[in-house]
This record gives C-alpha cells, structure tokens and sequence, in this order.
C-alpha cells in the first residue's frame, strides 16, 4: 500500500465546477504539500500546511491531522486550472518528501 | 529575484555516454534535493543536501548515479554510462532552512533527458 494515496487518479469537469481532490497519507508527517504540474512539465508549490486550512485566490487546501487527510479545493474552476495535482508529504522522522501518484485534472470550457 | 534554475534544458545523449546535469539553488538556501519524473510517472526522489553535512544518497538508483554540491551552491547531477530507462525528467529543488522544517521546496524547470 502505498503511503501516499490520492482520489481521484483522472478528473474531467465543466468549467465553474467546484473539485475536490483528496489525499490520504499512512505516515507521520511534518507537513504536506500540494502541487501543480503543467502540461509542460513545470511545478508550481501551491500550499504548504501542517493544520487547518489555506486559501490561495480560487484554491483552498486544509489537513486533518487526527484523520491523516487533505482536501484541494479549487472554486469556479477554469480550464487553465487543468493539470496534475500532486500531493506531497514531508516525514516526521526524516527530510524525504513521499509523492502521491497525482490527479489528472480536466476543465472543459 | 532568480528563482531555482537548471541546466541544459533538454539533453539527448546516447546509450553509454556520462552526463552531467547542473543545478543552481535560490541563493541562500541551505537544502538542495534532486528529483526524476519518468514519461507518465510521479516524481521520485534521488538525493539530498543539507548545507555541509553528508548528503542524503538513497534516493540514487545505482551506483551509476552520483552528485555534489559545494557548500549551499551549485549542485552537479552525474549519470555514467547512461541507459534508455533513465530517461527522464529531473527536477532540482531547494528550500532556505534544513529539512524536516515546514518550508515550501521550490523548483526549478527541470531538464528533460533523452537517451537513444
């Protein structure tokens, strides 16, 4: 099993659509990152969070530390916000980070 | 201010060759981490550095693959004797402050290696 799962692994929506993308993680964490990745293969470090929530513009992030999981919210979503979404932990006992398999994201105009 | 850059951008090398991939962290921070993505696959870890201490190299997936970095600068990214599967993406990332801490890592864009 993996230490890192993401949900879902493909997601097509029509523009203004609200997205959930979820994260589950197995292991003790310091903080969990959510990415993005372009089709061109750029990454952009959307949220850094060891508790609560974050809000950035149209995305939201928060963590449940108790629970071992992060939701990526994204409002009104827009077909420039279609990429890979990638959650990303930072252990508790080391500096590795361990990445999710990433969520395919669609927004059809 | 310059973010995280990498060099080349793109590298189509063959089969045998040695190649060296170049990383020049945000001035300042201390951490340096490099990274592969393979056509299709999550990002996979390789290396890590942490100012002057030993770098982290369990990430390395053979003996073929070896890095260094001087101090909290540039970092050199060495693959001998390449083969088709290392074919890849890799990504170079640094943070201001060691790990473990609850920094954000910043990227650079990559450089997109080719073996034929």
């Amino acid at each position: 099993k993996n230490e890192v799962e993401q949900s879902p692994q493909n997601l097509t929506a029509q523009e203004g659509e609200f997205i959930t993308i979820n994260c589950s993680y197995s292991v003790g964490i310091s903080a969990l990152h959510w990415l993005q990745q372009h089709p061109g293969g750029g990454i952009v470090s959307l949220f850094m969070l060891s508790s609560g929530k974050k809000k950035h513009g149209r995305l939201i992030a928060t963590i449940n530390i108790q629970e071992k999981h992060s939701s990526l919210h994204i409002t009104a979503s827009h077909p420039r916000d279609s990429a890979v979404y990638i959650c990303a932990v930072s252990l508790r006992s080391n500096y590795q980070l361990i990445w999710g398999a990433g969520t395919k994201l669609i927004i059809k105009p | 201010g310059a973010g995280v850059s990498q060099s080349p951008s793109n590298k189509v090398t063959e089969k045998g060759k040695d190649v060296e991939l170049r990383c020049d962290p945000i001035s300042g921070h201390t951490a340096l981490y490099w990274y592969r993505q393979r056509l299709g696959q999550g990002l996979e870890f390789l290396i890590y550095f942490q100012g002057n201490s030993a770098p982290d190299k369990s990430g390395l997936p053979s003996d073929r693959f070896s890095a260094e970095r001087t101090g909290e600068s540039v970092s050199t990214l060495t693959i001998q004797r390449t083969q088709q599967e290392d074919s890849a993406v890799y990504l170079c990332a640094s943070t201001p402050r060691r790990a473990g801490s609850t920094d954000t890592q910043y990227f650079g864009p990559g450089t997109r290696l080719t073996v034929l």
